[in-house]
């Protein structure tokens, strides 16, 4: 299965600013996943990145407050803007990965508090 | 969209004992099934899976099962250890971008 590299693991920001995340992972891919795990909740997808077009963004969240990169077919960020204490939750990507063993990978995950 | 109900929401068992998540899903269309387990403060990880041409899928002492027509799957988890404790989070993938959509999770408790 793909191997994920997601950084950081965790920050600590003040309200107002903004925090990129990173997701690096060791084969290509073409779609990578987004999710916020707020504390004792469910997973929510964010959105969805491909490679070299706009991401496609779920219900409640905005390109404005989440930006998101994907330069290529391993790498992606997330930006969360702007940052209230709403914010504070854990980040997460994640990669479909076909093959024998057909699934989505997840990164390690950012545990984001913002103060 | 794809939307996902599990239940129960806690699960608590004695050692030995099985444990039974169920998940219902609305998109007739969803054709792939996975079940997470979640330790706390770890990410999910992926412990079995199903599509949907398959009825039932067993990996040593951990089972899923699907219906179809009801629109249903079950993760069966048997002889449970007090290691089976975490997070458990079923989700399907509807018809769009592939992505995956989860149920709240199931909290089980394994007492030895």
């Amino acid at each position: 299965s793909a191997v994920i590299s997601q950084k950081p693991s965790r920050d600590i920001c003040q309200r107002g600013t903004s925090l990129t995340i990173q997701c690096q992972v060791d084969s290509q891919v073409t779609m990578m996943f987004w999710y916020r795990q707020q504390p004792g909740q469910s997973l929510t997808l964010i959105a969805t990145a491909n490679q070299g077009s706009e991401a496609t963004y779920e219900s409640g969240f905005v390109i404005d407050k989440f930006p998101i990169s994907r330069p290529n077919l391993t790498f992606s960020t997330l930006t969360v803007s702007n940052m209230s204490p709403e914010d504070s939750s854990i980040y997460l990507c994640s990669v479909e990965v076909a093959g024998v063993r057909y699934g989505y990978t997840f990164g390690s995950g950012t545990r984001l508090t913002v103060v | 969209g794809e939307n996902v109900e599990q239940h129960p929401s806690t699960l608590s068992v004695q050692e030995g004992d099985s444990a039974v998540i169920k998940c219902t899903y609305s998109d007739s269309a969803s054709n792939y099934f996975p079940w997470y387990k979640q330790e706390l403060g770890k990410r999910p990880q992926l412990i079995i899976d199903i599509r949907s041409n398959v009825g039932e899928k067993k990996d040593q002492r951990i089972a899923v099962t699907l219906n179809k027509t009801a629109k249903h799957f079950s993760l069966h988890i048997t002889e449970t250890q007090p290691e089976d404790s975490a997070v458990y989070f079923c989700a399907a993938r509807g018809n769009s971008w592939g992505k995956l959509q989860f149920g709240a999770g199931t909290q089980v408790v394994v007492t030895p």
